[in-house]
C-alpha cells in the first residue's frame, strides 16, 4: 500500500537549468494536485490534473512551469529555466476521483527544490 | 479572494498542557474544512474534517475542532499535548474545483 511518492526527495539546480519533479499517485487514484510551500508561507496550490488533463492550472505561474499526467508514469512538474525564487518545498497529492468535494488528499513526502 | 487565515506562527507549550488552534476562513460559499498535520519529516497527514452536521467534529489522536460558522471559524483543540504532538498544523479550506487553500501553519513545540 504504497502512498504517494515523490521524487527526488531534494533536487539542487543552478540559475537557467531544468527542474523535473516526479510524483507517483497512490494506485488506483486518478487526480493529482502540485502544491508549493514557500519558505514562512503555506502551501499554495499550482496545479490540478486528471490523467491526460490539466482540470485547473489557476496557480502555475504563466511562465516556465508546467505539468502533465500521461495516462502511464507519473505525473510530472517541470519547471524551466529555473530562478532563485522558484526554491521551494514542492508537494504532490492524489485522490481516487472527484465528488465536487475535496475529501481526503493523500500527500507525498514532498520534493525541495534548491536553486543556487 | 478565498483565504484562510491562522493566528499563532509559533506556539510552545509544555507537557500536559491545553491546546487550542486558531484559523478563520473568508470564504462564504460551501463549507469543506481541514486540518491537516506535518511531523518533522514527514509528509502532511488528515487530522479531521468538516462538511456538514455537528460543529464539534473528533479526530484522530484526541484532536478535535469546532466550526463557528458566525465568527467563520474552525478551531483547533487538544485538552493535553504530548511531546510527540510537535508538529506543523495547518488549517484548510476546499474550494469547488479542488483546489485547498491552506492557512500559513502554526508550529507547535511541546516541551518533555
Amino acid at each position: 500500500n504504497a502512498g504517494v511518492m515523490q521524487n527526488p526527495r531534494h533536487l539542487v539546480r543552478r540559475r537557467g537549468q531544468e527542474a523535473r519533479l516526479r510524483c507517483s499517485p497512490v494506485k488506483g487514484h486518478s487526480h493529482v494536485y502540485w502544491y508549493r510551500q514557500l519558505p514562512e508561507e503555506g502551501l499554495k496550490f499550482m496545479v490540478y490534473l486528471q490523467k491526460e488533463n490539466i482540470i485547473d492550472e489557476s496557480g502555475m505561474p504563466k511562465e516556465r512551469f508546467s505539468a502533465e499526467f500521461p495516462k502511464e508514469g507519473p505525473s510530472i512538474l517541470r519547471i524551466q529555466q529555473v530562478v532563485r525564487g522558484d526554491s521551494a518545498a514542492y508537494f504532490c497529492a492524489s485522490s481516487p476521483g472527484s465528488s465536487g468535494r475535496t475529501e481526503k488528499l493523500f500527500f507525498g513526502s514532498g520534493t525541495q527544490l534548491s536553486v543556487l | 479572494a478565498q483565504s484562510v487565515s491562522q493566528h499563532n506562527h509559533h506556539v510552545i507549550l509544555s507537557e500536559a498542557a491545553s491546546l487550542e488552534l486558531g484559523c478563520n476562513y473568508s470564504y462564504g460559499g460551501t463549507v469543506n474544512l481541514f486540518w491537516y498535520v506535518q511531523y518533522p519529516g514527514q509528509h502532511l497527514q488528515l487530522l479531521l474534517k468538516y462538511f456538514s452536521g455537528d460543529p464539534l467534529v473528533k479526530g484522530i489522536k484526541g484532536f478535535e475542532a469546532e466550526f463557528i460558522k458566525s465568527k467563520f471559524s474552525f478551531n483547533l483543540r487538544k485538552p493535553s499535548v504530548q511531546w510527540s504532538d510537535t508538529a506543523e498544523y495547518f488549517c484548510v479550506h476546499g474550494g469547488s474545483q479542488g483546489n485547498l487553500i491552506f492557512g500559513k501553519g502554526t508550529k507547535l513545540s511541546v516541551k518533555p
